[in-house]
């Protein structure tokens, strides 16, 4: 089971960027994919999860309206994309399947494995 | 400002048993399991304890987890040099969002 993020990326403020997390070793459709945020020296962040099944998704209130998840299934790949970064976006960008209690995903599951990681870089 | 409450920092002697705290609320660690996670410098987060008390196959059975109302803990017994790293304590929330505690870094003295 492995996730393997897209490479990092340097970007100007008011540019767009997707970014890509791809599934191999496992039925990519059956799980939720998360995304987490790490700015540099910082702690991890959620940032909303995406089934990858149907592509229903539910975002941190922190995240909502300044970023989109998507998924293509018939790729194996879960994507993070911002239509206007700024240079506060400038941090690591993780990727994690989510595991465990099937029944709900919002009671006892946890993230596993992780992507590497995708740093974006956005500066003027 | 982290939901969930970690020390920043930790530390001990190599062989020596080392807890890390996870303080939250009835919203999340206090209805939810915890999980850990374990992040060596440069590299990507890695699951170390699930369901608050569970070890994935692979992880020695050095770490341990525990949870008590509304706070958890990691244990590291006979700690190794190898286990330098920052943790990070996760649960669900009520508000239907995933918290984390904002790492502690630990360091082997």
């Amino acid at each position: 089971v492995q996730l393997v993020q897209s490479g990092a990326e340097v970007k100007k403020p008011g540019d767009s960027l997707k970014i890509s997390c791809k599934g191999s070793g496992y039925i990519f459709p059956n799980y939720w994919i998360a995304w987490v945020r790490q700015m540099p020296g910082r702690g991890l962040e959620w940032m909303g999860i995406i089934y990858a099944g149907d592509s229903e998704t539910r975002y941190s209130p922190s995240f909502h309206g300044q970023v989109t998840l998507s998924v293509d299934k018939s790729i194996n790949t879960a994507y993070l994309q911002w239509t206007s970064l700024k240079a506060s976006d400038t941090a690591f960008y993780f990727c994690a399947r989510v595991d465990g209690n099937a029944a709900s995903v919002y009671y006892d599951n946890w993230f596993d494995p992780w992507g590497q990681g995708t740093l974006v870089s956005v500066s003027s | 400002q982290s939901v969930l409450t970690q020390p920043p920092s930790a530390s001990g002697t190599p062989g020596q048993r080392v807890t890390i705290s996870c303080s939250g609320s009835t919203s999340n660690i206090g209805s939810n399991t915890v999980s850990w996670y374990q992040q060596l410098p440069g590299t990507a987060p890695k699951l170390l304890i699930y369901s608050t008390n569970q070890r994935p196959s692979g992880v020695p059975d050095r770490f341990s987890g525990s949870k008590s109302g509304t706070s958890a803990s990691l244990a590291i017994s006979g700690l190794q040099s190898e286990d330098e790293a920052d943790y990070f304590c996760a649960a669900w929330d009520d508000s239907l969002t995933v918290v984390f505690g904002g790492g502690t870094k630990l360091t082997v003295l």
